[in-house]
């Protein structure tokens, strides 16, 4: 029982090198989500998607880019990468939408680093 | 800006002490959502509470949502070494489709 699988567990970036974190889950749910959390400041949205071909900006979405062509799968792909980046990224997954007492199924992270 | 502010940031105690956590906003949710997340691992759902003045209790852990949808706590009784972890509210606000707001989170560490 996988659940939500991310990958890498750790990179380290140099300024302006680009890649792509892997998300997968294979519970079918239709909603899925990136957020990023630093030391001390909680979880923030950076991108969603509530279906396949359908993606939408969270909170902190400059930077980032997403793109959603199967309902198990969700990257999110970095183009130039800034030390402001430095974060740990958590993919999840959800049945409905959030807001309607649907749990998160959250990944186990990618910790990345950007110097 | 932070929507949610859960209280107090960092938490130490004793096995056996009681304790409390506190998630406040000035912003009316429709529900609200405890995790708790453990070193080098995703958060993990506790539970929903939907209702205001609702109560659920989970085995030592009792939440409270305000009667205005606009706070709640978590408390703990009894603490053990095994409640240590990263303690995460988070809200949903109105329609806004798929956002759930988190909290800055409450670290707590319980020493045998």
């Amino acid at each position: 029982n996988a659940g939500v699988t991310q990958t890498p567990k750790f990179r380290i970036l140099k300024i302006g090198q680009s890649m792509t974190l892997q998300c997968t889950q294979d519970m079918n749910h239709n909603y899925m989500y990136w957020y990023r959390q630093d030391p001390g400041m909680g979880l923030k949205l950076i991108y969603y998607s509530v279906g396949a071909g359908i993606t939408d900006k969270g909170e902190v979405p400059n930077g980032y880019n997403v793109s959603r062509s199967t309902t198990e799968d969700f990257p999110l792909r970095l183009e130039l990468a800034a030390p402001s980046q430095t974060s740990v990224y958590f993919c999840a997954s959800s049945a409905i939408q959030a807001t309607y007492n649907s749990p998160l199924h959250f990944g186990n992270g990618t910790r990345l680093t950007v110097t | 800006t932070q929507l949610l502010e859960q209280s107090p940031q960092f938490l130490s105690i004793q096995e056996g002490e009681n304790l409390t956590v506190y998630c406040n906003s000035s912003s009316v949710f429709s529900s609200l959502q405890w995790y708790r997340q453990e070193p080098g691992e995703g958060p993990v759902l506790l539970v929903t509470v939907v209702t205001g003045g609702e109560v659920k209790k989970l085995k030592r852990l009792t939440f409270q949502f305000g009667d205005a949808r606009k706070d709640s706590s978590l408390h703990i009784t009894a603490a053990q070494p095994g409640d240590t972890g990263l303690y995460l509210c988070a809200g949903a606000a109105g329609s806004t489709l798929g956002r759930l707001y988190f909290g800055r989170g409450t670290q707590l560490t319980v020493w045998p």
